[in-house]
């Protein structure tokens, strides 16, 4: 079973709709992100969270939110969903040593028209 | 300009051949370094991090630069299957960790 998994892994929405994106880990690290991808860009930081406890705005939150609801699970929301929200999303976590690797989930493909 | 940037390719080289990937950073207080392979629609995954003196895993050597701030992955004797879009990342400390990657440099190894 892969250790970080993301549902759906395909999404297709209309503008206005509200989104959640769900991530659930089993590698019992602290660490969670959320990022996206956009073709030629690289990955941005949308939020992170360092413990249950602890959310963290990344360089792109406007028009996110997100919700830890345990160590394990980090979810992420689009309250109102717009087409440039149009990307490829990922989760990844990480353990706290300072030089760790991010491991990351297999991805969701949302779609807004 | 871009904290991390790299040549976006694409590199089309023949099977065996040996390429080499370039990556510059911005941020002089830039503190771990690596490379992380993505396949075509997939998550991306550590090729390997970067150390100070360099270091090689089989195929693959990775350089680091920290006067001219760039870091370098060579792959040598290309295979079919080393085909990917190659992420160079780097974490610094600016009161937090903040991990920034680049946008990746595209590899196509041809028969």
């Amino acid at each position: 079973d892969a250790d970080v998994t993301q549902t759906p892994r395909n999404r297709i929405t209309k503008t206005g709709k509200r989104i959640m994106l769900e991530c659930s880990q089993t590698k019992g690290h602290d660490r969670m992100y959320w990022y996206r991808q956009d073709p030629g860009l690289g990955l941005q930081l949308i939020y992170y969270s360092f413990d249950v406890k602890d959310i963290n705005k990344g360089e792109i939150s406007d028009g996110y939110s997100v919700s830890r609801q345990a160590q394990a699970k980090f979810s992420l929301s689009l309250e109102s969903a717009i087409p440039n929200q149009t990307a490829l999303y990922f989760c990844a976590t990480s353990d706290t040593a300072s030089h760790s690797e991010q491991f990351f989930g297999p991805g969701t493909r949302l779609t807004v028209l | 300009r871009k904290e991390v940037e790299q040549d976006p390719g694409p590199f089309n080289v023949p099977e065996g051949a040996t390429v080499a990937f370039n990556c510059t950073y911005s941020n002089s207080a830039s503190q771990s370094f690596f490379w992380y392979r993505q396949d075509c629609r997939k998550e991306p995954k550590l090729l390997m991090s970067v150390y100070s003196s360099g270091n090689e895993d089989g195929r693959f050597t990775a350089q680091l630069n920290r006067a001219s701030q760039y870091i370098s992955l060579l792959i040598r004797d290309s295979k079919l299957s080393d085909s990917a879009t190659y992420l160079c990342v780097v974490k610094l400390y600016t009161g937090g960790f903040k991990t920034i990657f680049g946008a990746g440099t595209r590899l196509f190894v041809k028969a």
